[in-house]
């Protein structure tokens, strides 16, 4: 069975202060890796997709990256606003897949002035 | 805004009733997954229709029932609903059978008392 795991489940950071979230997973055959940012009460919002080890991508301060077993998101000179739950999830390729997400439980994040 | 409506936003209900949650995708997209979020579960995929045909079923309860109709917007039926069924109800949508990027909509707050 497909697995998902985030970690820290909670990461404090003074404003400027780069860190790194990570979600290591099982899967039988990754069709991709997705990171999305979730606001309290509100819907997932999509960040990156991921397909193969190696690839990275980037957007403002975000970059995810990804190896064989695990991804990485840095966050570099965080502001407040880039306080939220960030959610990691996959997806497999098998069969009876049919693009299901397969979510981590989430890294909350609170950045402070 | 991620172009995926939900109605309604907020629900109460007692236990045993049945309701009824309404999605409708982006314009184009033939996929729509029904995802669960509750503080104990984390983000749990429940159902996946593409074109108005079921493609995956995840962790759904025999209570819960869904479809997807010809103009591509979906339902989620709960049925005799117990306290253990409050939570936060998502749709998403995307643009590919087996799709790759979901957009995810607002939620559904359901509360059972």
């Amino acid at each position: 069975e497909d697995q998902v795991t985030q970690s820290p489940e909670a990461l404090r950071l003074q404003e400027g202060e780069s860190s790194s979230l990570n979600c290591s997973y099982t899967v039988s055959g990754l069709r991709g890796l997705f990171w999305y940012r979730q606001d309290p009460g509100k819907g997932p919002e999509f960040l990156f997709t991921l397909y193969s080890a190696g690839e990275e991508k980037e957007k403002e301060r975000l970059k995810a990256t990804l190896t064989k077993k695990e991804s990485f998101l840095h966050i570099t000179a965080p502001k407040p606003e880039d306080s939220a739950t960030y959610l990691c999830a996959v997806q497999s390729s098998g069969a009876d897949s049919w693009g299901k997400l397969q979510f981590g439980a989430g890294t909350q994040v609170v950045v402070t002035p | 805004d991620s172009g995926v409506t939900q109605t309604p936003k907020h629900l109460i209900t007692a236990t045993g009733q049945r309701v009824t949650l309404r999605c409708s995708p982006r314009s184009g997209d033939l996929s729509v997954y029904w995802y669960q979020q509750s503080l104990d579960q984390g983000l749990q995929f429940l159902i996946h229709y593409y074109n108005g045909e079921e493609r995956a079923k995840g962790n759904i309860l025999e209570r819960f029932s869904a479809q997807q109709f010809p103009d591509l917007h979906s339902e989620l039926n709960l049925s005799s609903l117990e306290l253990g069924d409050s939570a936060l109800y998502f749709c998403a949508s995307s643009p590919q059978t087996r799709g790759r990027k979901q957009y995810f909509g607002p939620g559904t707050r359901l509360t059972v008392t």
